[in-house]
């Protein structure tokens, strides 16, 4: 199957620095990435859908200024997130669509934020 | 309430059992119906995609759709050690599923050898 990944698995950082995240698709182009965030034994919350060459389009409740996003590449999305805050620690897991395919999402492996 | 209803578990059986999943929905709008299963740490992955009310089979795994009812289910048989994870269901109501994916809150199974 397609392969989506992430970097870095895990991140720690302070309190008012910002963190990147990277998602790729790595043998496979994806016109559409998502962004997703989990808690513990929580369901995973939608947070944007991510389109190459566009703007992304942010759920209800999501602040863009500080959860930013780039769809560069047909294999590259990153999600920055801007002064980081200890509510900000989570399991962040990103999404691709096949280019062309039957529209099944292939989820990356995650990246564990901690913000201290 | 929420949209998608799912008992977080745990639940432990021992190996070779069949083990019931299920997730209740409210929103009438659901068409497509998926489950996934999630590995500690790790990215969800598809198991099973279904459409249409009835049984649909692949291997171990059976996924049940009665819309009428708003109730899916996710059936395994001869469960292995393997299969302890947690287990997502996710719906949409366009063909488009990535579009718009609902998730239910998960279930945590522990097949103990």
């Amino acid at each position: 199957g397609a392969v989506v990944s992430q970097h870095p698995s895990r991140v720690i950082c302070k309190s008012g620095t910002s963190v990147k995240i990277e998602c790729r698709s790595l043998d496979f182009q994806a016109t559409t990435m998502f962004w997703y965030r989990q808690f513990p034994k929580k369901s995973l919350m939608l947070m944007a859908t991510s389109n190459e060459g566009s703007k992304a389009t942010y759920e209800q409740g999501v602040e863009k200024d500080k959860f930013l996003i780039n769809h560069a590449s047909l294999t590259l999305s990153t999600l920055t997130v801007t002064s980081a805050h200890p509510e900000d620690s989570s399991f962040y897991i990103c999404s691709a669509i096949l280019a062309g395919g039957n529209d099944e999402q292939f989820f990356g492996p995650g990246t564990r934020l901690t913000v201290l | 309430q929420k949209e998608v209803e799912q008992d977080p578990g745990p639940l432990s059986v021992p190996e070779g059992a069949i083990v019931s999943l299920n997730c209740t929905y409210s929103n009438s709008a659901f068409q497509y119906f998926m489950w996934y299963r999630q590995y500690s740490r790790k990215g969800p992955e598809l198991l099973m995609y279904t459409y249409s009310s009835g049984n649909k089979e692949d291997g171990r795994f059976t996924a049940q759709v009665d819309k009428s009812s708003k109730y899916i289910s996710l059936f395994i048989r001869d469960s292995q050690p393997s299969d302890s994870a947690t287990y997502l269901c996710a719906m949409s109501a366009t063909r488009r599923a990535g579009n718009m994916l609902t998730f239910g809150g998960g279930t945590r199974l522990m097949v103990k050898p």
